[in-house]
């Protein structure tokens, strides 16, 4: 079945506990990308990648990190967690930065 | 900057009523166009797309788009609404050459009334 899956689900850490988000897609798609949704403000962009080792800044990058380096893989890697970075966090995968995105369902962190 | 505006933050229908949902963009050429929804503690799947052509797209469960340019427009449609199509809805766009930058709407929440 494609998809893309995230791991863990749901998340509880306290302040400056570095963590990581997985992310991962069977679809062979060259772009991956991380969103972050909050109440009111919709999903907004941490992150993007066009291709293997290729990775550029959406609109809220900071505080956050990220690497490429296998096609299918993305983690989202929070250095020093802080309580304004709890949200639900969505990774997405499509064929190019162009076409639909698949998205994966979803993690929950909460940061005390 | 460009930006994507969905100015219904909460609509409610009754089951069987039609649907509207509005969606604006402020781009300087004509953007791709997508329509995806997020049922409650899920992720989001695509209902449709516009990248060209015809303007009014047909969507999955029933749904349709038409794409605007004079209005820059891209309102989502129901003739029929059904209690399992409550969820939030999400307009977005990614402008064409760019760096592929997928921008959301903040999301329009249906409550439907049975």
């Amino acid at each position: 079945e494609a998809q893309v899956t995230q791991n863990p689900r749901y998340l509880i850490t306290v302040t400056g506990k570095k963590l990581t988000v997985t992310c991962s897609q069977n679809m062979n798609h060259e772009y991956m990308s991380w969103y972050r949704q909050d109440p009111g403000l919709g999903l907004r962009q941490i992150y993007y990648s066009m291709n293997v080792e290729v990775t550029d800044k959406g609109d809220v990058p900071e505080g956050y990190k990220v690497s490429r380096k296998e096609k299918r893989n993305f983690p989202l890697i929070l250095e020093s967690p802080s309580p304004n970075q709890t949200s639900l966090y969505f990774c997405a995968s499509s064929r190019t930065g162009e076409d639909e995105q698949y998205f994966g369902p979803g993690t929950r962190l909460t940061v005390t | 900057a460009q930006s994507v505006t969905q100015p219904d933050i909460h609509i409610t229908v009754s089951e069987g009523a039609s649907l509207e949902l509005r969606c604006n963009y402020s781009y300087g050429a004509t953007p791709y166009l997508f329509w995806y929804v997020q049922s409650p503690g899920q992720g989001l799947q695509l209902l449709l797309k516009y990248f060209s052509g015809d303007t009014l797209v047909q969507g999955i469960k029933g749904f349709e788009a038409e794409f605007k340019r004079s209005q820059s427009s891209f309102n989502l449609r129901k003739p029929s609404v059904h209690w399992s199509d409550a969820a939030e809805y999400f307009c977005a766009v990614v402008l064409t050459g760019t760096a592929s930058k997928l921008t959301f709407g903040t999301g329009t929440r249906l409550q439907v009334t049975l």
